[in-house]
């Protein structure tokens, strides 16, 4: 089983669509990370989250660290939303302070206009 | 403030030959991470510096790949020589602290076609 999971694997929208994306995961974390990778580009860090919820411009992210769940809303999806959004936690190597993240698949997003 | 900056942005060699990729993170930070993208999956961790030791690079094929971190600054990346499965995107990321609740900054990545 991987240590990261998310779903959908592929999700397709029509704009001003309401989107949620969702990350499992299977061990105790400090903080999960969501980022954004466009198609040739580099990866763009959303969010760091340890708790609760976050809010910037029309992306919301939760996480639930019980139930070891984050999700991942786009309010009023736009086709320049299209991307693969990426869930990612810090798995602590051998104990020392040092984290690295260990990365979900993906979820490719399309927004249609 | 400028990102983490990596060259090139696209290599194409073909087997058996030797590749290098450079990256300069964002000054001061003194955590530097090369991770391996092969299309379709998650990026993985290859090595993790924390200034100029090696913190982690258990997942780096020793056999073919090495990478040094002179001064704790710039941090070059080499395959020698290559195989077909290493053709991937290779991101260079860096950060503050090495800590697991650190914020991470991404490269746009080197895409490698070995053919």
């Amino acid at each position: 089983k991987n240590e990261v999971e998310q779903s959908p694997q592929n999700l397709t929208a029509q704009e001003g669509e309401f989107i949620t994306i969702n990350c499992s995961y299977s061990v105790g974390i400090s903080a999960l990370h969501w980022l954004q990778q466009h198609p040739g580009g580099g990866i763009v860090s959303l969010f760091m989250l340890s708790s609760g919820k976050k809010k910037h411009g029309r992306l919301i992210a939760t996480i639930n660290i019980q139930e070891k769940h984050s999700s991942l809303h786009i309010t009023a999806s736009h086709p320049r939303d299209s991307a693969v959004y990426i869930c990612a936690v810090p798995i602590n190597a051998g104990g020392t302070s040092y984290g690295k993240l260990t990365f979900g698949q993906g979820t490719i997003l399309t927004v249609h206009p | 403030e400028a990102g983490v900056a990596q060259s090139p942005r696209y290599k194409i060699i073909e087997k058996r030959q030797s590749v290098a990729f450079w990256c300069n993170p964002i000054s001061g930070h003194a955590t530097l991470y090369w991770y391996q993208q092969i299309l379709g999956q998650g990026p993985k961790l290859l090595i993790q510096f924390q200034n100029n030791g090696v913190v982690d690079d258990s997942q780096l094929p020793k056999d073919r790949f090495s990478a040094e971190r002179l001064k704790g600054v710039d941090s070059t990346l080499k395959i020698q020589p290559a195989k077909l499965e290493d053709s991937a995107v290779y991101l260079c990321a860096s950060s503050t602290l090495g800590r697991a609740d650190t914020e991470a900054f991404f490269g746009q990545g080197t895409r490698l076609t070995v053919v």
